[in-house]
């Protein structure tokens, strides 16, 4: 089993429309919790880390559960632009080396 | 990705060929890393330093090498490449308050 598991997606989403997706990891001792946005050929970007209480960004709404062992992604009201991979990230407790999930494709269609 | 540059963007080897990706910054921070991305496993921790003069492995660091001379410079060798090596090759630097700041990429190709 993957550390940290992503459902690979497309996500097909009408533009205006609103999307979530979710990121579950398997190390219940991990501190860290990231959302990082990929557009294709080009470089991971953080996006939002995501903190225990849940947070938002603008249209971006970030939550975790511990319990469950999973965070969340929402986006509300997406933008063409908003079509990327988003990754999740997962820093253990020691240490500051990150844990990636595989990416969740995003896809938004006028 | 300001402030993380890596060279080259783009390499083609043959197979037994060795090579040094460049990674540099001007942040003046500690923490750096390589990892690799291969479609459907994500980015692939290979090899990181907490500080110059101090290295470790990651989660992938058969045939690879690193140093850290510097706080500037994390260079990442590939003694011997192998077809497996092809992937493309990112450099990390931690940003306390920004998290990790990812350099703009080297696309490999072993032939």
């Amino acid at each position: 089993r993957k550390e940290v598991e992503q459902d690979p997606g497309p996500f097909n989403v009408p533009e205006g429309a609103t999307v979530a997706f979710n990121c579950t990891y398997s190390n219940s001792a991990s501190q860290s919790f990231f959302w990082y946005r990929q557009d294709c050929r080009k470089e991971p970007k953080l996006l939002m880390s995501v903190y225990s209480s849940g947070n938002e960004d603008g249209r971006f709404t970030a939550q975790l559960n511990r319990a469950s062992q999973y965070i969340s992604l929402l986006i509300r009201d997406s933008k063409l632009s908003d079509s990327a991979t988003y990754l999740c990230v997962v820093n253990k407790a020691a240490g500051n080396k990150l844990t990636f999930g595989g990416g969740t494709r995003v896809l938004v269609k006028p | 990705n300001a402030g993380v540059t890596q060279t080259p963007k783009f390499q083609v080897l043959k197979t037994g060929q060795s090579m040094t990706l460049q990674c540099a910054q001007d942040m003046n921070h500690e923490y750096m890393s390589w990892y690799r991305q291969d479609p459907g496993m994500g980015l692939r921790l290979i090899h990181y330093s907490v500080g110059a003069g101090i290295t470790d492995q990651g989660e992938v660091p058969n045939g690879y090498n690193v140093s850290r001379s510097t706080t500037e410079d994390f260079p990442l060798r590939l003694l011997s490449a192998a077809p497996s090596q092809t992937s493309v090759y990112f450099c990390a630097v931690k940003r306390t308050g920004y998290g990790y700041t990812f350099g703009s990429g080297t696309r490999l190709t072993v032939v």
